[in-house]
């Protein structure tokens, strides 16, 4: 979708180093949300954000944080990659009174 | 937290033929159910939604679904399938406006020619 980009689209890592995942969005929502999607798993929340400077865990957030300083922007930190972090990861977006979310495109970061 | 369950991870089916996905929730109380296509190497895109009303939900590119409260069940059907339908489809669930998805693990269909 326009309104959200997220970059990189791929990522290569080595085991052990720092990554940041950012997610911009121009749409003025609210609510933004950090996803991984592996093989039969679906997707599941890692981090989410109710507004600037106020965020909170879903249910896969060992080894990840997130910050959120802008209403517009929303990052997600591998602290410490590791290979269980190999995945495609998805930010998504939605406002207050909206149901549904709008998707980004994805990034797909592989650790080696 | 709610439970969205996919009863089938691939469904192949031939180019023109019906096609029906499965999926069922958990919760009984008021929810709001979302079916999301995501084509390879795509984000997801919204197929349809249902938030009241009618049972029936027609969205994009002809596929309906229809919510059954009694059976908590959001099955996707469309009559005929082209094979630009291959994709990977997921069942999602919404309990408040702004509130995180459930996601199910998704369904791959592949239409065959």
């Amino acid at each position: 979708d326009a309104g959200i980009t997220q970059s990189p689209r791929h990522k290569v890592t080595e085991t052990g180093t720092p990554v940041t995942l950012r997610c911009h969005q121009t749409e003025n929502h609210r609510y933004m949300y950090w996803y991984r999607q592996d093989p039969g798993h679906g997707l599941r929340l890692i981090h989410y954000s109710y507004g600037v400077k106020d965020t909170d865990k879903g249910e896969v957030s060992d080894g990840y944080s997130v910050s959120r300083s802008k209403t517009e922007d929303f990052l997600l930190t591998l602290e410490s990659a590791t290979s269980s972090q190999t995945s495609v990861y998805f930010c998504a977006t939605t406002g207050a009174l909206n149901y549904g979310y709008t998707f980004g495109s994805g990034t797909r970061l592989t650790v080696v | 937290a709610q439970s969205v369950t996919q009863l089938d991870s691939q469904v192949p089916v031939f180019e023109e033929a019906p096609v029906e996905l499965r999926c069922n929730y958990s919760s009984s109380v008021s929810v709001y159910l979302f079916w999301y296509v995501q084509y390879p190497n795509q984000g997801l895109q919204l197929l349809l939604k249902y938030l009241s009303g009618s049972t029936l939900v027609k969205g994009i590119n002809g596929f309906e679904a229809e919510f059954n409260k009694s059976q908590t069940s959001f099955h996707l059907r469309k009559p005929s399938v082209h094979i630009s339908d291959t994709a990977e489809y997921f069942c999602a669930v919404q309990d408040n406006p702004g509130n995180q998805f459930y996601f199910g693990t998704g369904t791959s269909l592949t239409v065959i020619p």
